[in-house]
């Protein structure tokens, strides 16, 4: 079952503008994972936020935690056409398994 | 370092029938997990593999079994394959049991059952 609902779904936006995708979960966490995924290839990790941590950044990518709203946020800056994937955010439980959402599908025009 | 490799990369197999998929885990690492995908979905837990161990276990029935081998490498196997077993075929790696570190995963099998 998935434990995460992503918004928005999808998500389409001029090269250079900010893109922010929200993920909402169930259960409590260990730490919760963003990834990227190209045209049904394999996953690319971008960040992953502890569950103690309520903000961290890696280059043009913020990632903010609320664990007492249970949700976190992807916030891409300056974004640009590579940019353009879907977005998944996945949350560890103390076993390590990992519960993804259903995804944000990104599409930035150049 | 090549990272988590998986083969083959595409596979086409008829109804019925068995299928083995198999994953290299990135250096350092000695957890493997699986992970399916349907088109337009979010990865599915489907096992996860310590120490030559299954560990945990999703929401998929028996038909899907797996091993773990002394290198840490593993292989995924489906029997008596069904229409529904068409996605894409994640195995994730991660040190252990990736409790508090990222998964890195490969590139992913495609699977198409006729």
């Amino acid at each position: 079952s998935q434990q995460g609902e992503e918004d928005p779904q999808a998500l389409s936006i001029q090269e250079g503008e900010n893109a922010t995708m929200n993920c909402s979960y169930k259960t409590s966490i260990n730490n919760l994972q963003w990834y990227r995924q190209n045209s049904g290839r394999g996953l690319v990790h971008l960040i992953l936020i502890r569950s103690n941590e309520r903000e961290k950044h890696s280059g043009r990518l913020r990632v903010t935690l609320d664990t007492s709203k249970k949700s976190s946020s992807l916030l891409i800056t300056a974004s640009r056409a590579a940019d353009t994937a879907s977005y998944f955010c996945a949350t560890a439980s103390n076993t390590g398994k990992l519960i993804f959402g259903q995804g944000t599908t990104l599409q930035v025009k150049p | 370092d090549a990272g988590v490799t998986q083969s083959p990369t595409h596979l086409i197999k008829t109804r019925g029938q068995q299928v083995t998929l198999r994953c290299s885990p990135k250096s350092g690492h000695d957890t493997v997990s699986w992970y399916q995908q349907a088109l337009g979905q979010g990865p599915q837990f489907i096992f996860q593999y310590y120490e030559e161990e299954e560990r945990q276990r999703g929401n998929f029935p028996d038909r899907f079994s797996g091993h773990q081998f002394p290198n840490y490498s593993s292989e995924l196997n489906v029997n008596a394959l069904l229409l529904g077993d068409s996605a894409l075929y994640l195995c994730a790696s991660a040190r252990d049991r990736g409790l508090y570190t990222e998964a890195f995963f490969g590139q992913g099998t495609r699977l198409t059952v006729v």
